[in-house]
């Protein structure tokens, strides 16, 4: 059961970049390492989702270093819209796997201006 | 809106009564799942289906909780004789399974926010 580790709550300013690590030390080999923002009374959002290496997207970044155990998601530029929770989750999509993808109580960024 | 419709978002509702909730979920998306959110906390699973099939319930599911999926559409689920401790807003998400995709992006619905008084 892979299970992640990532800091309670986070405090920034407008225009900066931000960047919450994750870590999950027993991540298996058919793990991927996926993202989510959430706004209150919102249901989760996807931001990003990776492998290894560096993946990038519209809105975030996210890398991985070679032994997977931690993962960085880093968010450029950010502004008060950015306020949210956000979820590190890890787990394959194997049809046994499905409980096997927890949330945790997640990381609260809150942006400042 | 990400495509997923709940129904209701919020319900008040007395102890001992039964509740049943709707979730609209994207219309190609295969599977579909229920989560339980409670104040500061992530969302915690509570079941899934792949298709009409339940494939997994999480412990959290007591037998007074019952979810369906007739012809793997729509998904209720239901709370008989519910307690304030069932208190929490009920997330349903879906998504496209596809093998070899890496992890399924769960689409989330806006939520059921139950009150138990």
């Amino acid at each position: 059961l892979a299970k992640t580790t990532q800091p309670i709550s986070m405090d920034s300013y407008e225009g900066q970049e931000v960047n919450i690590t994750c870590s999950h030390n027993n991540i298996a080999t058919n793990d991927y390492i996926t993202w989510y923002q959430q706004f209150p009374s919102q249901g989760p959002r996807f931001i990003i989702q990776g492998y290894k290496t560096k993946v990038t997207n519209e809105v975030a970044s996210l890398f991985i270093p070679a032994d997977r155990k931690s993962s960085t998601l880093s968010l450029p530029r950010v502004s008060l819209s950015d306020t949210a929770v956000y979820y590190c989750l890890v787990g394959d999509s194997g049809y046994s796997s499905a409980s096997k993808i927890i949330f945790g109580s997640g990381t609260r960024l809150s942006i400042r201006p | 809106d990400t495509g997923v419709s709940q129904d209701p978002r919020h319900k008040i509702t007395k102890r001992g009564q039964n509740v049943t909730f709707r979730c609209d979920p994207i219309s190609e998306h295969n599977r579909l799942y229920w989560y339980r959110q409670t104040l500061g906390q992530g969302p915690e699973f509570l079941t899934y289906f792949q298709n009409e099939a339940q494939l997994e319930k999480s412990r959290l599911l007591s037998d007074r909780f019952s979810a369906e999926r007739p012809k793997g559409s729509f998904s209720t689920l239901e709370i008989q004789r519910t307690e304030q401790g069932d208190s929490a807003m009920y997330l349903c998400a879906s998504s496209l399974s596809r093998a070899g995709y890496g992890t399924d992006t769960q689409y989330f619905g806006p939520g059921t926010r139950l009150t138990v008084l």
